[in-house]
């Protein structure tokens, strides 16, 4: 599943600054799903998308976050104005149809450090 | 909504050791299960899934699984560990009306000392 790139590995960003986490699936992948794992706990979904279109929304916080799924190019998590309760590691996994008991695969993730 | 727990933050053994990894989830549907496995620096790699059908599942590198509907468990165990089974090990429940939504365990970092 090395397939899912994701990029920056490792941000660092100071409070108040914005953060852009991105995501390319697998190839032949439409279906985009984020989680994000704070420290000493799972992963919790934030927000899953199909191109151009969020499907499900209901793990992102009400402020600040917003993600998208355009036509062309990766899928893009953004953070406006970073709180040091940011700081986590995010994880895109994609799969190919979105149907029922599909498997989802990850990236390796993205490490964001708010100072 | 659905909640996972597992029952180790951290497991050490030795090679050649059996390991058995707890998983409770609470949900009152009918669930899809999954372990996940993330080696150091890597990404995280599905180990076994269980759908339906025989409730115990086996997977990769050795692993197996064995879902208890009635104590909504899915134990992970491996007969012998090797040092390359250092990893962080994840279980992850989905509901099958809602089955794109993971909810994960705070995961089980396993150190195998050669």
């Amino acid at each position: 599943n090395a397939g899912v790139m994701q990029n920056p590995r490792h941000l660092v960003r100071r409070r108040g600054q914005e953060a852009r986490l991105r995501c390319s699936p697998m190839k032949g992948h439409s279906h985009v799903y984020w989680y994000r794992q704070l420290p000493e706990e799972g992963l919790k979904f934030m927000v899953y998308l199909q191109k151009e279109n969020i499907i499900d929304e209901s793990g992102m916080p009400k402020e600040r976050f917003s993600a998208e799924f355009p036509k062309e190019g990766p899928s893009i998590l953004r953070i406006q104005q970073v709180v040091r309760g940011d700081s986590a590691a995010y994880f895109c996994a994609s799969s190919p149809r979105g149907t029922t008991q599909e498997t989802q695969y990850f990236g390796p993730g993205t490490r964001l450090l708010v100072l | 909504a659905q909640s996972v727990s597992q029952h180790n933050h951290h497991v050490i053994l030795s090679e050649a050791a059996s390991l058995e990894l707890g998983c409770n989830y609470s949900y009152g549907g009918t669930v899809n299960l999954f372990w996940y496995v993330q080696y150091p620096g890597q990404h995280l790699q599905l180990l076994l899934k269980y759908f339906s059908g025989d409730p115990l599942v086996k997977g990769i590198k050795g692993f197996e699984a064995e879902f208890i509907k009635s104590k909504f468990s899915f134990n992970l165990r491996k007969p012998s560990v090797q040092w390359s089974d250092t990893a962080e090990y994840f279980c992850a429940v989905n509901p099958r009306s809602n089955d794109y939504k993971l909810s994960f365990g705070a995961g089980t970092t396993v150190t195998v000392r050669a």
